[in-house]
């Protein structure tokens, strides 16, 4: 059975430019959570999406923004790009709330 | 705002020697969990606790669900250098369960031949 797959695994952008990442869930998963990973605020949640609907949200400004589509792929794409946006992005899939949360191996995104 | 306090942040051990980190919040989570992490991968889940006082074994790792589900602890005994990583307990808050996780501060392990 296939794992959380993250496309790219690395990337380079400009302060400024926009981003897409993306994510396919284990074949099955319905639920799909994005986080961003840094040194110094570590995991912190950006949103979760059930059933191509935004389910929960964390405290991120309105640059960052999802969606999901109805084969439970799911997209995260930031806007404006900061340098304090340069982060390890990661999703996690579940079944659904009540199940286990599987990551992904996450996307690099450094921006310069 | 529910937040989970690891601790050590850091730690530096021989190999064969035993550690415990612990993972406490004054929040009350309806399960937790614990992953370790590689450098550049994603955390890989080891174990889920969900019951108050519930004890967990794995092979050499022993974790432990607080009474009152606001703490957790994960103890490894004989530590070897594959167990070095950086170490997460995440809570699953009531409501929003595993979808909304809230991770701990991490604790880092290097354990040397």
């Amino acid at each position: 059975k296939a794992g959380v797959t993250q496309t790219p695994r690395y990337l380079i952008k400009t302060r400024g430019q926009q981003v897409t990442l993306s994510c396919s869930p284990i074949s099955g998963h319905r639920s799909v959570s994005w986080y961003q990973q840094t040194p110094g605020q570590g995991l912190q949640f950006l949103f979760e999406y059930f059933s191509e609907t935004q389910r929960n949200k964390g405290n991120f400004p309105g640059r960052f923004s999802g969606r999901q589509f109805s084969n439970s792929r799911s997209e995260m794409n930031v806007s404006t790009l900061e340098l304090g946006d340069s982060a390890l992005y990661l999703c996690a899939s579940s079944w659904d709330k009540n199940t286990e949360a599987f990551f992904g191996q996450g996307t690099r995104l450094t921006v310069v | 705002t529910q937040l989970l306090e690891q601790s050590p942040q850091f730690l530096s051990i021989q190999e064969g020697e035993n550690l415990t980190v612990y993972c406490n919040s004054s929040s009350v989570f309806s399960s937790l969990q614990w992953y370790r992490q590689e450098p550049g991968e994603g955390p890989v889940l080891l174990v889920t606790v969900v019951t108050g006082g519930e004890v967990k074994k794995l092979k050499r790792l022993t974790f432990q669900f607080g009474d009152a589900r606001k703490d957790s602890s994960l103890h490894i005994t004989a530590a070897q250098p594959g167990d070095t990583g950086l170490y997460l307990c995440a809570g699953a808050p009531r409501g929003t369960g595993f979808q909304k996780l809230v991770f701990g501060t991490g604790t880092r392990l290097l354990v040397s031949p």
